[in-house]
């Protein structure tokens, strides 16, 4: 069976810092991949999406960036976090094919001081 | 632009009530309809997943239905629980190769004993 890690659980970060987010999927080949943002209180953004190696797709300017190192391998990052960035980050996988159901890890609750 | 309603936004319901919860869309040009349910911290469970072509799914005490035609679908939990009690969401997937979801603002059940 499928299954997708997200590691930190949680992270308190300064501002200015870097980070890095992994998220990592077992059980499946050539996922789409995917990183949403959820504030406070608020709905899902999607901020990138990939559906190959080195293949990332942005869906809103931001400070973050994507990267996808190998075929199940998903990392956020950032060279300095700004306030804002605080929020909970989920990553999902995807089939591509079919009914493209998503399937979303635990998430990364991120919070900058 | 697709836009996903959910109402009601909160609900509050005794032990053992069937309930009903809504999902609006604007944009009948879908590829699948699914409903996801999140505990508070945590990432989101896929409930159940309505292929366009499909009316309605069942999983339990769960019954999930779609009207494509008048941008409607409804997740109907039958005998709840307290361990019912998340935020439920209603999420589109569009038509394009990488599944775009668009995700509705969740309605937030508590069912209390």
């Amino acid at each position: 069976s499928q299954t997708i890690h997200q590691w930190p659980a949680t992270l308190v970060q300064p501002v200015g810092s870097p980070l890095s987010l992994e998220c990592t999927v077992e059980g499946t080949s050539n996922p789409n991949l995917y990183w949403y943002r959820q504030a406070a209180g608020r709905g899902l953004q999607l901020l990138f999406y990939s559906v190959g190696i080195g293949q990332i797709s942005s869906e809103v300017p931001q400070n973050l960036s994507a990267s996808r190192p190998q075929d199940r391998q998903f990392i956020l990052s950032s060279k300095k976090l700004l306030l804002s960035d605080s929020s909970f980050y989920l990553c999902a996988w995807g089939t591509g094919q079919g009914w493209n159901e998503q399937f979303f890890g635990p998430g990364t609750r991120l919070t900058v001081l | 632009k697709q836009e996903v309603t959910q109402i009601p936004a909160a609900l509050s319901v005794p032990e053992g009530e069937n309930l009903v919860l809504n999902c609006s869309f604007t944009d009948s040009a879908i590829y699948n309809l699914q409903w996801f349910r999140q505990d508070p911290g945590k990432g989101l469970t896929s409930l159940l997943l309505i292929q366009s072509s499909q009316r309605e799914q069942t999983s339990g005490r769960l019954n999930a239905s779609l009207d494509k035609s008048s941008g409607r679908s409804t997740l109907y939990i039958a005998a709840s629980q307290p361990g019912d009690s998340a935020t439920y969401l209603c999420v589109l997937t569009g038509g394009t190769s990488y599944g775009k979801l668009t995700f509705g603002q969740g309605t937030i059940l508590t069912v209390h004993p």
